[in-house]
């Protein structure tokens, strides 16, 4: 079966840097990967979708890349905010399940600090 | 702009009694989607609906069941609940066109004592 795996559970960033937050997937490769920012007792906010086919996509202080070959999405947040700390789940569609069976990963905490 | 709307926001229940959760998806979204996610969990999928159809199943239990109205409300009732059945349960919605992208509500926070 196919399973996430997002290597941080929390990561520290000062306020300003970079943020990068990884998942990685161990099977079949999707049609496409999702990114949702989660704030405590909150839903999945959609953030981004990007294709097989795109090897980046950006919306303002967001990109996102996604590497086919070595199974991986990279997620990344410039000029990082305190707003902007959450936790940051990736997910894709189950494996024959319809559009909307997502399997998410665990998440990645990120904490910005003035 | 209006969201996905759940109903109660918190619910508490003892061991074997029933609960009914309520999702109002965003007008015009006609695809239901609900989702359980257990404290420092990921979630995990149960059940979605299109045109008061079930569309696809996931990890729900037999002691849960769900429909979808006319009006594309929804409605999940749990019977016989159990300790581990307290969780975050969020429902989400979209159009079929565009159902790539799901919108979440706020969910209910049930706890089972």
């Amino acid at each position: 079966s196919q399973k996430i795996e997002q290597n941080s559970e929390a990561l520290n960033i000062q306020e300003g840097k970079t943020a990068t937050l990884t998942c990685n997937y161990t099977n079949y490769s999707p049609a496409y990967l999702q990114w949702y920012r989660q704030d405590p007792g909150r839903g999945p906010v959609f953030l981004l979708l990007i294709r097989e086919n795109e090897k980046e996509k950006r919306k303002e202080r967001l990109k996102v890349t996604f590497d086919t070959t070595l199974k991986q999405s990279l997620f990344h947040i410039t000029a990082s905010q305190p707003a902007d700390s959450a936790t940051y789940l990736c997910a894709l569609v189950n494996y024959g399940g319809s559009q909307g069976n997502l399997i998410f990963g665990k998440g990645t905490k990120l904490s910005v600090k003035p | 702009a209006a969201g996905v709307i759940q109903s109660p926001r918190h619910l508490i229940k003892e061991k074997r009694e029933t609960a009914t959760l309520k999702c109002y998806p965003i007008p015009r979204h006609d695809t239901v989607y609900w989702y359980q996610q257990g404290p420092g969990q990921d979630p995990q999928f149960l059940i979605s609906f299109y045109e008061k159809m079930q569309s696809d199943k996931g990890s729900i239990p037999d002691r849960f069941s769900a429909q979808q109205f006319s009006d594309y409300h929804s409605e999940l009732n749990m019977s016989s609940l159990e300790l581990g059945d307290s969780a975050l349960y969020f429902c989400a919605s979209s159009t079929r066109s565009q159902n790539e992208k799901l919108f979440f509500g706020s969910g209910t926070q049930l706890s089972v004592l």
